[in-house]
């Protein structure tokens, strides 16, 4: 299975900041086929389920805020929040789909300062 | 509105057995595969399971392999997860999650939409 790492496990930003989350896979998950990064970024607040943020690496999902993106290739993806609102004080997971034993993560929780 | 329902959790023992079920609505569900994803309290999400949209094809995490059954009745909208043989090491809130592709992998892709969960206890 392609293991999933985050960093940092936890971060604290102020109010308006920017906060960046990094996920690193053991192996590539892009797809010289297609030209995509089988990569999806998730925020869970406490108590919900997790939500879908981004897919294929830098693809917003339908009503998320602009500030959320995505970016990298290959072994090496960020999330970046770009002015941080107390709203998005979560738990961030990446997830790998390019192989089958679809891993996750071990999530970056993100706090105000 | 997508809505998937989750029901089935509850408390066993262990060597116990417990059957989860996942009623969906919204969406054209033999069109998609769908998953099980569990999360132990305090800890990660970990991906259990999938089959896909025709039920012909299943998979499953080495930790569940042998122990745990996927199952879908497309007539009936909904997605079973059969646990047998449960472990102290299988309590976590247990996720059904839609696929976010609708011609994708049978084995899963990434997750649009995901349930409220159900809560598994295994314990004696």
């Amino acid at each position: 299975d392609i293991v999933m790492t985050q960093s940092p496990d936890s971060l604290a930003v102020s109010l308006g900041e920017r906060a960046t989350i990094n996920c690193k896979s053991s192996q590539s998950v892009f797809s010289s086929s297609n030209n995509k990064n089988y990569l999806a970024w998730y925020q869970q607040k406490p108590g919900q389920p997790p939500k879908l943020l981004i897919h294929w690496a830098s693809t917003r999902e339908s009503g998320v805020p602009d500030r959320f993106s995505g970016s990298g290739s290959g072994t090496d993806f960020t999330l970046t929040i770009n002015s941080l609102q107390a709203e998005d004080v979560a738990v961030y997971y990446c997830q790998q789909y390019y192989t089958s034993g679809l891993t996750f993560g071990g999530g970056t929780k993100v706090a105000i300062k | 509105e997508v809505q998937l329902l989750e029901t089935g959790g509850g408390l066993s023992r262990p060597g116990g057995s417990l059957r989860l079920s996942c009623a969906a609505s919204g969406f054209t569900f033999s069109n998609y595969a769908m998953s099980w994803v569990r999360q132990a309290p305090g800890k990660g999400l970990e991906w259990v399971s999938a089959i896909s949209g025709s039920g012909s094809h299943t998979y499953y995490a080495d930790s569940v392999k042998g122990r745990f059954t996927i199952s879908r009745d497309n007539s009936k909208n909904t997605l079973y997860l059969q646990m047998n043989s449960l472990r102290a090491d299988d309590t976590a809130v247990y996720y059904c999650a839609k696929d976010g592709l609708f011609t994708g992998h049978d084995r899963g892709d990434y997750f649009d939409y995901w349930g409220q969960g159900t809560l598994v206890t295994v314990s004696s």
